[in-house]
């Protein structure tokens, strides 16, 4: 089975930096992506990670370790354009599909 | 076209009627999935076509949910005798190749059912 486990919400203050995990058990692993997904909107892509390490882009930034099935997306400086679901997906090979978590809703407030 | 295509954007309908939800991707994209969306939840898988392979549709919830797909062009999820449950976002995405690619979505079709 599959199992990707992520907090269901967060709460931050603008300017500050703020971590969300996702965790993951999967059958077969080829890479891990993160989205952001605004109230009524479609999900647009952030990140994709597939070798262990930080990949960082301008105020975002994701993390992946493979062994322990762990990825964080960490946001810094926050606006409140920031609030936002954040999704964490991971392409399963054994399935040749991408599977998303629940999500976790982050609320930046002044 | 320039992005993922979703028609009807909106759909209210009564119970246990019939409804059809187009996805029109981006042109040269072989790789097309749905997911659906409950208010306040994740994506939940429902089907994955990949060019002319046979789809994978080990997530659709029941039998009253079919989808169609000829080709790499537009895809159709049809929902059956719809029930108070299947109220949700309907998104589509598609992509490029078959490996890890980066998904595009659509705006989503908002079913809502009476």
């Amino acid at each position: 089975g599959q199992n990707i486990d992520q907090p269901t919400e967060m709460t931050a203050t603008e300017g500050a930096i703020v971590q969300i995990n996702c965790t993951y058990q999967t059958s077969g692993f080829n890479g891990l992506f993160w989205y952001q997904q605004h109230a009524g909107e479609a999900p647009t892509f952030l990140s994709y990670n597939v070798l262990d390490g930080l990949e960082e882009k301008g105020r975002f930034s994701s993390f992946l370790s493979r062994s322990k099935g762990y990825s964080y997306l960490l946001l810094k400086e926050l606006q409140m354009k920031d609030s936002a679901s954040y999704l964490c997906a991971v392409f399963s090979g054994g399935y040749n599909k991408l599977i998303f978590g629940a999500g976790t809703r982050l609320a930046v407030h002044p | 076209g320039a992005g993922v295509s979703q028609s009807p954007s909106n759909k209210v309908t009564e119970k246990g009627k019939d409804v059809e939800l187009r996805c029109d991707p981006i042109s040269g994209h072989t790789a097309l999935y749905w997911y659906r969306q409950r208010l306040g939840q994740g994506l939940e898988f429902l089907i994955y076509f990949q060019g002319n392979s046979a789809p994978d549709k080990s997530g659709l919830p029941s039998d009253r949910f079919s989808a169609e797909r000829t080709g790499e062009s537009v895809s159709t999820l049809t929902i059956q005798r719809t029930q108070q449950e299947d109220s949700a976002v309907y998104l589509c995405a598609s992509t490029t190749g078959s490996g890890a690619n980066v998904l595009t979505f659509g705006a989503g079709s908002r079913l809502t059912v009476l």
